[in-house]
């Protein structure tokens, strides 16, 4: 079966400390995968998708992704957190002809103390 | 930049209620999603539709229904609302469904109460 998981429901940081959040997922056919981002009271938007033309992507805001297929995951990171981080991370997977479906991890709440 | 609206950020409604939740995209996307979002749950997704009058079940379909009768409006039908749909619900559309790379756009979500 097709899952997301996302390893810690929430992750603390110190303002300017590396950001590591991490996604596993489980598939026999090849994902698309996204990073999104939520800041409270607002609907998700986009921080990044993985597009096969390399395992390392750049997204908004300093983030970025890496691809590794041997390890089904597609980790976020940040070299240097800022308090404007702080908001609740989702990884989502989606797989050729499902319509745009999407399937999401549980979320991780980043909080980033000063 | 694609707009999808979502008419109420916060509703408050009674058990036993028939509760209309409206979503409306301005950019000719195919496919809409309704999701609802749970802590600890992350989205699941309740319903989609890729194209007027077509719908399909997603995840969690129980107590829902949907209706798309213009390619731009998607809206989700509690039919007797109950406690356990209390929930924040996030509306989502793509533009084309034969591209499964191409990133979801999001509403600003509904945060619905029954009280």
């Amino acid at each position: 079966a097709q899952s997301v998981t996302q390893l810690g429901s929430h992750v603390s940081v110190s303002e300017g400390a590396l950001v590591l959040l991490r996604c596993n997922y489980s598939s026999s056919v090849p994902p698309y995968l996204f990073w999104y981002v939520q800041y409270p009271n607002q609907g998700l938007q986009l921080l990044l998708k993985y597009t096969s033309a390399a395992t390392l992507v750049k997204g908004i805001n300093g983030f970025e992704a890496e691809f590794k297929k041997s390890e089904t995951s597609f980790h976020l990171t940040k070299p240097s957190a800022h308090m404007s981080d702080a908001a609740e991370y989702f990884c989502a997977v989606g797989f050729y002809n499902q319509g745009g479906k999407l399937i999401f991890g549980q979320g991780t709440e980043l909080s980033v103390k000063p | 930049d694609v707009k999808v609206t979502q008419s109420s950020r916060y509703l408050v409604k009674r058990t036993g209620e028939k509760v209309f939740l409206e979503c409306v995209q301005d950019m000719d996307h195919e496919n809409m999603f309704w999701y609802r979002q749970d802590p600890g749950l992350g989205l699941r997704l309740i319903y989609f539709s890729y194209d007027v009058k077509m719908k399909e079940k997603g995840d969690i379909p129980e107590g829902y229904s949907v209706s798309r009768e213009k390619k731009e409006r998607f809206s989700l039908i509690l039919e007797s609302a109950s406690t356990n749909q209390t929930s924040m619900y996030l509306c989502a559309s793509i533009l084309d469904r034969s591209d499964s790379n191409q990133p979801q756009h999001f509403g600003d979500g509904t945060r619905l109460s029954i009280l």
